[in-house]
Formats: structure tokens, C-alpha cells, sequence
């Protein structure tokens, strides 16, 4: 089984900043990643997929990068709409999936 | 627009079998691009993939529930379903169901299930 690894379990970011989330998988998963936002009473919302590609509706202020083992989200400047949880999950080992256990963006 | 929506008993006894439906409107469930899955996330935890299903039938299940997990599909009614055998008050979540051809593209609503007698 590949296990996904977030990291910081919290982040404390004041609007308008920059936030940097990182997954880490436990063996190469290429670039089969994908992110999701998730806030309270909802369901998770697809924002990246192919580790680099944005799905359809998502703002530009979302980024994906990196391959292989190593992965970040970025969000250039944070609105108050993106305060949310944030997962990884890798695709790789389709179909077998694995989801990281997600990163808490919250107002600093 | 393609739509996922669960249903099912929200309350479950200990021992007994989980069983929920997630119904497909605004296109088929046969699309041969296209898995289906379910997954939880227990109140204030993270999500857990609990299996997929192709519109054929094939199914794949997480390891650690698979002894439990029964998915399936009825493509007569658009429709694919989850049982979850001899639950605890650990199998207590959010149900979800979605769509997938890789990453989980569209999910239904959610589904709250709790195990208690």
C-alpha cells in the first residue's frame, strides 16, 4: 500500500499570503496525484489532478507541481473561500487509492 | 450535469450490515471510462477509500476492509451500491460516492451513518 504523507497538519495563513501544502508518497506514484479542498459540511471538491492540472472551474491561484515521490499545492493569495482542509491522493495504484490525511488552512 | 446522490439507513446496530446506494442522473453509469467508488471520513477525520466498481462488476476494495465490503452495480437502474458487514461504532462516517477515472472528479452529497444500538 502507498502511504500519502501531509505536512503541516495546520497551516496559519493571513488572507491575502502565500500557502504552501506538501504530500510526500512512500514510493513513486509519477505524476498520478491529485488535490482536493474540502470544507465544513461538504463534500471534497477536485482542484488538481495529473499533479499540475487544474480542474474544470478552479481559480489560477491554485498550483500544482513536482513528480515522483514529492508534491506541493500551492495558493498564491489566499481569499477567505479558501480556509478549508486540503488532501492529497495518489492514483498511481489505480485502482487501489490512497488519500493523505489532509492539511488544515487556517486564518492566522 | 452528471449527479451523485446516496441513500440509505442513517442509524445501524452494532453486528449488523451497512447498506447504502448511490443513484447516477444526468448520464450512464456504463460509461467505459469511468470507475465508481465509496468513501468515508469519520466525524473529524480524514477520507478512506473504501472500493470501487466498473460498470462489468469488477470491484476492488481497500485491504483493511476488504473481508467486510460487498460493492455492486445495476446498470438497469444507474445505480451502485455498498454493504458493509458486522459494523462497529468505528465504521460510524460520512459516506460519500464518486465518480473517478483516476482522481475523483464528481461526489455525491454525503451520507452521515452512525452505528449504534
Amino acid at each position: 500500500e502507498i502511504v500519502m504523507t501531509q505536512s503541516p497538519a495546520t497551516l496559519s495563513v493571513s488572507p491575502g499570503e502565500r500557502a504552501t501544502l506538501s504530500c510526500r508518497a512512500s514510493q513513486s506514484v509519477s505524476s498520478n496525484l491529485a488535490w482536493y479542498q474540502q470544507k465544513p459540511g461538504q463534500a471534497p471538491r477536485l482542484l488538481i489532478y495529473g499533479a499540475s492540472t487544474r480542474a474544470t472551474g478552479i481559480p489560477a491561484r491554485f498550483s500544482g507541481s513536482g513528480s515522483g515521490t514529492e508534491f506541493t499545492l500551492t495558493i498564491s493569495s489566499l481569499q477567505s473561500e479558501d480556509f478549508a482542509v486540503y488532501y492529497c491522493q495518489q492514483y498511481n495504484n489505480w485502482p487501489l487509492w490512497t488519500f493523505g490525511q489532509g492539511t488544515k488552512v487556517e486564518i492566522k | 450535469q452528471l449527479q451523485l446522490q446516496e441513500s440509505g439507513p442513517g442509524l445501524v446496530k452494532p453486528s449488523e450490515t451497512l447498506s447504502l446506494t448511490c443513484t447516477v442522473s444526468g448520464g450512464s453509469i456504463s460509461s467505459s471510462s469511468y470507475y465508481w467508488g465509496w468513501i468515508r471520513q469519520p466525524p473529524g477525520k480524514g477520507l478512506e477509500w473504501i472500493g470501487s466498481i466498473y460498470y462489468s462488476g469488477s470491484t476492488y476494495y481497500n485491504p483493511s476492509l476488504k473481508s467486510r465490503v460487498t460493492i455492486s452495480v445495476d446498470t438497469s437502474k444507474n445505480q451502485f451500491s455498498l454493504k458493509l458487514s458486522s459494523v462497529t461504532a468505528a465504521d460510524t462516517a460520512v459516506y460519500y460516492c464518486a465518480k473517478t477515472q483516476g482522481a475523483f472528479d464528481i461526489w455525491g452529497q454525503g451520507t452521515m451513518v452512525t452505528v449504534s444500538s
